[in-house]
């Protein structure tokens, strides 16, 4: 049983697609996020959802939006690709907002835009 | 601003030469400081978390300890299989998120 589950593994496009990402957890977590894994191996925070509703939203182009129709998922859409969006791309979850909970991770999505 | 760095960057050790990783960090109040593995092509996996200085947390070759300023990730005679990027991760008391290091490469040779 995969606790967060991420798709697609791998996902090559070219320059001004659109292309989303989807992320379920089945662990009954109340929170979910999306952290970018540029080459340099950085994890940084870019969203994160409470009980659906969005709490945090890092200085990321509006070209990211993020969408949660329920609690165990939170998918990510790209619009307008560019070459500097390629990176990877994880999704997490956590116990409750706000408490030391850990994350949980999926195994992320790598991202090639051409 | 809550900052978190690693050293070294990269390890090579060979198997059973035991050493230790660091992770030195600046936050304001900290409520937890977070221990992460992660292995080529995955997500990273959850290892220990400590709360205060003066913690120490154990799991098999691996062993976390916390002070006011910085952690430290022993590994005693470790494995191949323990070869992998470990990540330190912090979340202060007024900060919203987790702040990550850039991580330490650890490759323990047969």
């Amino acid at each position: 049983d995969t606790a967060v589950s991420q798709t697609p593994k791998y996902l090559v496009t070219q320059m001004g697609n659109d292309k989303s990402i989807k992320c379920e957890q089945n662990l009954g977590h109340d929170t979910m996020y999306w952290y970018k894994q540029d080459s340099k191996k950085f994890l940084k925070i870019m969203f994160s959802y409470n009980n659906k509703e969005l709490i945090i939203n890092e200085t990321v182009p509006n070209r990211f939006s993020p969408k949660s129709p329920d609690k165990a998922h939170l998918n990510l859409h790209i619009n307008s690709l560019e070459l500097g969006d390629s990176a990877v791309y994880f999704c997490a979850s956590s116990l409750e907002w706000g408490f030391n909970s850990p994350l949980h991770f999926g195994n992320g999505t790598r991202l090639t835009v051409t | 601003e809550d900052q978190v760095t690693q050293s070294p960057e990269a390890l090579r050790l060979q198997e059973g030469e035991s050493s230790s990783l660091n992770c030195s960090y600046t936050v304001s109040g900290l409520r937890g400081l977070f221990w992460y593995r992660q292995d080529p092509g995955k997500g990273p996996e959850f290892l220990f978390t400590l709360y205060s200085a003066g913690e120490e947390k154990e799991k098999e070759r691996l062993k976390a300890t916390l002070t006011k300023k910085e952690s430290f990730l022993h590994i005693t005679a470790p494995k191949p299989e323990d070869s992998a990027t470990y990540l330190c991760a912090v979340l202060g008391n007024y900060g919203q998120n987790f702040v990550f290091g850039p991580g330490t490469r650890l490759s323990v040779l047969p």
